[in-house]
């Protein structure tokens, strides 16, 4: 089966401190894109970060960076210098090939409270 | 450049009614997406559209189905409602054309059936 688990349903952290959230997937592909989404209380899927899976570097994107560790499938989300505005549900999801089409595969999510 | 529009942005309805919800699609963007995310859950694929027509499908019965108009828009209906039916629909645009770009989410709609 191709999933996603993320193991944290909540996670806390104090503003300027750092924070990892983590997830787990599973694919039999070789070839294939991994993403964190953002989803703040206006509902909308924000896009923070994306990896593709045949780039052994880790992406970073200003605060935010992963830790890909393809032959574990892992793929965790490290927040810097937490913001209050990073409060939100954030989903794991990787982009799954199939015969002519596509779709993301979401884990469950983790609900992120930065603390003042 | 304009993002996903979804509307409308909440709606109720009654068990075994028929509901459309309608979605436009980002500039230059030509395929598009539905996702349900049931409250507390992560969105599952609906199904996408690609030059008009279905090309792709998740686990959702046949009361599900879609449209995409020449502009690229797109539709979503369901038949005969349930009350499970309840949850946040997500319609997410990309492009076929080019490089990849990634997806890009409306706000979504959250219909709520009793």
């Amino acid at each position: 089966a191709q999933t996603v688990t993320q193991s944290q349903p909540e996670m806390s952290v104090q503003e300027a401190e750092t924070v990892t959230l983590s997830c787990t997937y599973d694919t039999s592909e070789s070839d294939y894109y991994l993403f964190w989404y953002k989803q703040p209380p206006s509902r909308q899927m924000i896009l923070v970060i994306r990896q593709e899976a045949y780039k052994q570097q880790n992406a970073t994107e200003n605060r935010f960076s992963v830790n890909f560790q393809k032959a574990a499938k892992s793929f965790s989300l490290k927040i810097s210098d937490s913001q209050l505005g990073d409060a939100a549900m954030y989903f794991c999801a990787y982009r799954r090939k199939q015969g002519g089409s596509e779709k993301l595969v979401f884990g469950k999510g983790t609900k992120l409270t930065v603390n003042p | 450049e304009t993002g996903v529009t979804q509307s409308p942005t909440h709606l109720i309805k009654t068990r075994g009614q028929q509901v459309t919800l309608r979605c436009s699609s980002q500039s230059g963007h030509n395929t598009v997406s539905w996702y349900q995310q049931a409250l507390g859950q992560g969105p599952q694929f609906i199904f996408q559209y690609y030059r008009e027509e279905e090309n792709g499908r998740g686990n959702f019965p046949p009361r599900f189905s879609g449209l995409q108009f020449p502009n690229y828009s797109s539709e979503l209906n369901v038949n005969a409602l349930e009350l499970d039916d309840s949850a946040l629909y997500l319609c997410a645009s990309s492009s076929w054309t080019g490089p990849w770009v990634g997806y890009t989410f409306g706000s979504g709609t959250r219909l709520t059936v009793v």
